[in-house]
């Protein structure tokens, strides 16, 4: 079984350009979740994605925005970089939308924006 | 709105002494608490969640409704416990949208 993966590792951009994030799900997960971890904060949840549908957004401006392939894979896009973008960004895959699952948490993604 | 506050960031303690990790939350509904562990290099992953009242690594966290909070304890701290740790709470039913503490870093003196 492969755990949640994230590409890339680390990101270097400047004000105002434009950044993919990417991330696998776990095997058999259809749920992904994305957070965004400032330095010395705990993590804030930025969108969820259900079965390919936007299934509930924190309080993230529209810049910010996600999809989720049939696979079940994800993207986080933010447009217009401003400079307290800069963050560790954090996906999660559960199995189900169920408040019992476990969500599985990638390594994350380091993004700086100069 | 929905609020987790962990008071600590910073708790130091020797081998073999008793552990307290607090967390306080604010939410009007009732709540799905957990608590999240990071050990050094390893990712964020689920160490208890109150639902289950289940004991793992000998930590257990018990709701406290009327206080509104949700201490992680252990009765004898070991150093391979020192992590960060993440106290979280889920307010919508049928969606995961995890409301985070700040996180306290635990250290277990020799």
């Amino acid at each position: 079984e492969t755990g949640v993966t994230q590409s890339p590792t680390h990101l270097i951009k400047t004000r105002g350009q434009q950044v993919t994030l990417r991330c696998s799900s776990q095997s058999g997960h259809n749920t992904v979740s994305w957070y965004q971890q400032a330095l010395g904060q705990g993590p804030q949840f930025i969108f969820q994605y259900y079965r390919e549908e936007e299934n509930g957004r924190g309080n993230f401006p529209p810049r910010f925005s996600g999809l989720q392939f049939p696979n079940y894979s994800s993207e986080l896009n933010v447009n217009a970089l401003e400079l307290d973008d800069s963050a560790l960004y954090l996906c999660a895959s559960s199995l189900s939308l169920a408040v019992q699952e476990t969500q599985y948490f990638g390594p994350g993604t380091r993004l700086l924006v100069l | 709105a929905q609020r987790v506050t962990q008071p600590e960031k910073l708790l130091s303690v020797f081998k073999g002494a008793p552990v307290e990790l607090k967390c306080n939350y604010s939410y009007s509904g009732s709540p799905e608490l957990f608590w999240y562990v990071q050990y050094s290099r390893q990712r964020l992953q689920l160490l208890l969640r109150h639902i289950s009242r289940e004991s793992i690594k000998g930590f257990t966290a018990d709701l406290n409704k009327g206080e509104t909070s949700f201490h992680l304890k252990k009765p004898f701290a070991q150093e391979e416990d020192s992590a960060m740790y993440y106290c979280a709470l889920n307010p919508a039913k049928g969606a995961q949208k995890l409301v985070f503490g700040q996180g306290t870093r635990l250290t277990i003196n020799p």
